[in-house]
């Protein structure tokens, strides 16, 4: 199976713009679609992205999702930061099986 | 809207088995478009998948726990359940169930606190 490879923490001013990386080790990135899921403390995980780039209802549009198969590895991108936006994020993607990400901390300072 | 609930006990004794079930409220288990699974979390790690079903019976599991987990659904009372055996101290997490989509959820419980100890 594969690994996807997350900074194990990133922070950044509100109004800002942050972006959260997310590398696949072994077969293409986008072969199979990446979710991002938000978890703040003490709370169970909500979607963020799914499918690579798309929001659920009820996600602002700050909240944004690519990939980039030169890299191998997908991107969550979170414009005009707010102090609510901080989070532990986790990048998830499958091939036979769910592979999830090791998480990042996001801290709004 | 919908609504997942796990239900099961607290804490397990090492050796024994984990079981876990979650009632799905606020729409059907038998719904064509989604697998229904679980995944949990060890305090202060990250999340780790543990298998999906989808309503007819087939099941995706992760292979590294493959060998003791069993994931069952109850269509009659729009639930799924999880059977973890031969748990470990290793075993202890919050363990989340969820909707999903194939192999990735999309919708997640609240989670349930799982201890294995003596």
């Amino acid at each position: 199976n594969f690994m996807l490879t997350q900074p194990h923490s990133v922070s950044e001013s509100p109004g800002k713009t942050v972006t959260i990386s997310c590398t696949r080790s072994s077969g293409s990135i986008a072969s199979n679609y990446v979710q991002w899921y938000q978890q703040r403390p003490g709370s169970a995980p909500t979607t963020v992205i799914y499918e690579d780039n798309q929001r659920p209802s009820g996600v602002p549009d700050r909240f944004s999702g690519s990939i980039d198969s030169s890299s191998n590895s997908a991107s969550l991108t979170i414009s005009g930061l707010k102090t609510e936006d901080e989070a532990d994020y986790y990048c998830q993607s499958y091939d036979s099986s769910s592979v999830f990400g090791g998480g990042t901390k996001l801290t709004v300072l | 809207q919908l609504q997942l609930q796990e239900s099961g006990p607290g804490l397990v004794k090492p050796s024994e088995t984990l079981s876990l079930t979650c009632t799905v409220s606020g729409g059907s288990i038998s719904s064509s478009s989604y697998y229904w699974g679980w995944i949990r979390q060890p305090p202060g790690k990250g999340l780790e998948w543990i298998g999906s079903i989808y309503y007819s019976g087939s099941t995706y599991y992760n292979p590294s726990l493959k060998s003791r987990v069993t994931i069952s659904v109850d269509t009659s009372k729009n639930q799924f359940s999880l059977k973890l055996s031969s748990v470990t101290a290793a075993d202890t997490a919050v363990y989340y169930c969820a909707r999903h989509l194939g192999v990735s959820p999309d919708y997640w419980g609240q989670g349930t606190l799982v201890t294995v100890s003596s």
